[in-house]
């Protein structure tokens, strides 16, 4: 199976900063690679699909990039309500596998 | 607007079993793969299972392998997680989604709420 590692698990910022959220893939995956938000006691969010596109109606302030085995989420302003869990997942393999979690936390 | 329902949850022993079903409606259910994800209390998510839009195609995690089997009516748009031989590592919100794709490109978009399992005695 294809592993994902997310780092860091967790991050202090503040509102305004710009953050970057990395995800390293165990083997080359392309750009199958997306990013869902999860708030707290809701369904993950879509947030980015084949690395870098931008799902409908989410802000621009997030973007993604990468290939191959190194992939980046990033927020360029922070905003209150992005304090929350980030996850990344591949869709190389049929056996999708997730990235362990991004906490986001207010510094 | 694509809706995604899950049922099915509740308080389990172990070595009992149980099905969950996802009632999906504003798309062709038939089209797309449809997918169930879990996550256990205050851990990350876990892929568990994933069946194509005919059913003919599943793929599982070899933490569900041999013991959970998912399937899907097309008649009635609904998708089903069948869970055997339940552990206490299995206890967790069981999302379903569905497997949006463009090209070759998959992710999962929308989710359900969830429905929570807990397996315990």
């Amino acid at each position: 199976d294809i592993q994902m590692t997310q780092s860091p698990s967790s991050l202090s910022a503040s509102v305004g900063d710009r953050v970057t959220i990395t995800c390293r893939a165990s083997q080359s995956i392309n750009s199958y690679l997306n990013w869902y938000q999860q708030k707290p006691g809701k369904a993950p969010k879509l947030l980015i699909y084949a690395a870098f596109s931008l799902q409908s109606g989410v802000p621009s302030r997030f973007s993604g990039s990468g290939s191959g085995t190194n992939f980046t989420l990033t927020i360029s302003s922070l905003q209150p309500e992005d304090f929350v869990t980030y996850y990344c997942q591949q869709s190389y393999s049929t056996l999708r596998t997730f990235g362990q979690g991004t906490k986001v936390e207010i510094k | 607007e694509v809706q995604l329902l899950e049922s099915g949850g509740g308080l389990v022993q172990p070595g009992g079993s149980l099905r969950l079903s996802c009632a999906a409606s504003g798309f062709t259910f038939s089209s797309y793969a449809m997918t169930w994800v879990r996550q256990a209390p205050g851990k990350g998510l876990e892929w568990v299972s994933t069946v194509s839009g005919t059913g003919g195609s599943t793929y599982y995690a070899d933490s569900v392998k041999g013991r959970f089997t998912i399937s899907r009516d097309n008649s009635k748009n609904t998708l089903y997680l069948q869970m055997n031989s339940l552990r206490a590592d299995d206890t967790a919100v069981y999302y379903c989604a569905k497997d949006e794709y463009s090209s070759s490109w998959n992710w999962f978009d929308p989710w359900g709420q969830g429905t929570l399992v807990t397996v315990s005695s």
